[in-house]
C-alpha cells in the first residue's frame, strides 16, 4: 500500500520569503501522479500544483514549485515570495495511475507572518 | 460554473439520526468521490462512482450509503449515526479516473452528539 509522509506537522515564514515543505512516498508503482493541495481556513481543498512521474521536468505554477526527486521518493513545494494569503494546511498526495484513490499525507500547517 | 457544491455546511445529529449529505457537480465529470477528514488528518475516501447507476467501496464505507442516479449528483447518506462519524465530508469530482485532477467542494461539518 501506498503511503505518504508529511514531515513537517508546522512551519511559518515571513511575507515576502521563500518556504519548502517536504514529503516522502513510498510505492512500488511506475505510473503514478503527485498532487500538492491547499487548505485554507475556509476548509476549501484548492489543488495547488500537480507532477506526473513520467516527468523529469519539475513543475511550476507560478511562485509554486517543486523538487521532484524520483529515486528518493520526495516531493517537495517551494513557496516563493510567500504572500498573507499563503497561510493554510498544505496536503500532500499520491495516486496511482488508474486509480480512484488519491492517498493524503497528514498535512503541513503552514503560516505566513507579515 | 459553479464547481462543485456541497450541502448543508454544517449539521449536528444526535446518535442514531440519519441524514444525506448533498454533492452536485456542474462540470460533466464521470467520476465523483466522497472522502472524510478527521482532524489533524488528510482524507479518507470513503465510496466513489464512476458513472450514473455505478458506485464502489472506498477504504473506509461502513455506516454510509451512496447512490449516483445522474451525472450531477452524489449523496452521501449516514444511517444510525455515531460519534465515530463527526468529521469533515468533502465531495469531489473528475473527468477521468486515475489520471485527472480531483476537484472538491467546501466541505461539510458534521458533529454526531
Amino acid at each position: 500500500a501506498q503511503t505518504v509522509t508529511q514531515s513537517q506537522p508546522e512551519m511559518s515564514v515571513q511575507e515576502a520569503e521563500t518556504v519548502t515543505l517536504s514529503c516522502t512516498y513510498d510505492t512500488s508503482e511506475s505510473n503514478y501522479y503527485l498532487f500538492w493541495y491547499k487548505q485554507p481556513p475556509s476548509r476549501q481543498m484548492i489543488l495547488v500544483i500537480r507532477q506526473e512521474a513520467y516527468k523529469q521536468q519539475n513543475a511550476t505554477e507560478n511562485r509554486f514549485s517543486v523538487n521532484f526527486q524520483k529515486a528518493a521518493k520526495s516531493f517537495s513545494l517551494k513557496i516563493s515570495d510567500s504572500q498573507l494569503g499563503d497561510t493554510a494546511m498544505y496536503f500532500c498526495a499520491f495516486m496511482k495511475g488508474g486509480s480512484e484513490k488519491l492517498v493524503f499525507g497528514k498535512g503541513t500547517k503552514l503560516t505566513v507572518n507579515p | 460554473n459553479a464547481g462543485v457544491t456541497q450541502t448543508p455546511k454544517f449539521r449536528i445529529l444526535k446518535i442514531g439520526q440519519s441524514m444525506t449529505l448533498q454533492c452536485t457537480q456542474d462540470m460533466n465529470h464521470n467520476y465523483m468521490y466522497w472522502y472524510r477528514q478527521d482532524p489533524g488528518m488528510g482524507l479518507k475516501l470513503i465510496y466513489y462512482s464512476v458513472g450514473a447507476g455505478i458506485t464502489d467501496k472506498g477504504e473506509v464505507p461502513n455506516g454510509y450509503n451512496v447512490s449516483r442516479s445522474t451525472t450531477e449528483d452524489f449523496p452521501l447518506r449516514l444511517e444510525l449515526a455515531a460519534p465515530s462519524q463527526t468529521s469533515v465530508y468533502f465531495c469531489a469530482s473528475s473527468y477521468t479516473l486515475g489520471v485527472d485532477t480531483q476537484y472538491f467542494g467546501p466541505g461539510t461539518r458534521l458533529t454526531v452528539l
